[in-house]
């Protein structure tokens, strides 16, 4: 089982630029969370996928979005990229209802 | 939003200590559950404890809770140079949503 497993490792883009990460979960899980950890902090939750609709959401703004997959992969998409953007996106899979959510290494996406 | 802190935020000891890290929140909870983070990398899941429980074992860890404190511990004992990580709580609510504290950054010296 290769877990939880995300790519790309590392990330540099320009602002205004756009972005797309992916992150394929754990085999049998089907929900997909999207997190952003800034240096320093613990994580932030993005928002949440399961059975291909974004099921609820953080406090972050439009131009982050995603989708997920009929095989429950998932993409995480940012437009309009901005300096304060630049973190390590994290992605963690669990059984919908289930409470252990195993993560990805995640990538590190610098903004410059 | 962070849900809670996590105290201390950083912490030294010598390998063979005991190790002790605290986590408050804010709402009620389904779950409280542990991570560690090694050097910002992926998240890995240690010990959940359910709102109905109030000390869990596994391995040399040990977690309490307190759901009238909206407070958990983490006892990490005869502790090694590889617990060497930053410790992260975080609470479930009973939508698979995690929502973190602000993390602790052990130490442990050889």
């Amino acid at each position: 089982d290769a877990g939880v497993t995300q790519s790309p490792t590392h990330l540099i883009k320009t602002r205004g630029q756009q972005v797309t990460l992916r992150c394929s979960p754990k085999s049998g899980h089907d929900t997909v969370s999207w997190y952003q950890q800034a240096l320093g902090q613990g994580p932030q939750f993005i928002f949440q996928y399961y059975e291909e609709e974004e099921r609820q959401r953080g406090n972050f703004p439009d131009r982050f979005s995603g989708h997920q997959f009929p095989n429950y992969s998932s993409e995480l998409n940012v437009n309009a990229l901005l300096l304060g953007d630049s973190a390590l996106y994290l992605c963690a899979s669990s059984l919908a209802g289930g409470a252990e959510a195993f993560f990805g290494q995640g990538t590190r996406l610098t903004v410059v | 939003s962070q849900q809670g802190e996590e105290d201390p935020q950083a912490l030294s000891i010598q390998e063979g200590e005991n190790a002790t890290m605290n986590c408050s929140y804010k709402t009620s909870i389904n779950n409280l559950q542990w991570y560690r983070q090694n050097s910002g990398r992926g998240l890995v899941h240690l010990i959940l404890i359910r709102s109905n429980e109030r000390e869990k074992h596994s391995g040399r860890l040990r977690v309490t809770l307190d759901t009238s404190k909206k407070s958990s511990s983490l006892l990490i004992t005869a502790s090694r140079a590889a617990d060497t990580a930053s410790y992260f709580c975080a609470t479930e609510d009973g939508t698979d949503k995690l929502i973190f504290g602000t993390g602790t950054r052990l130490q442990v010296f050889p």
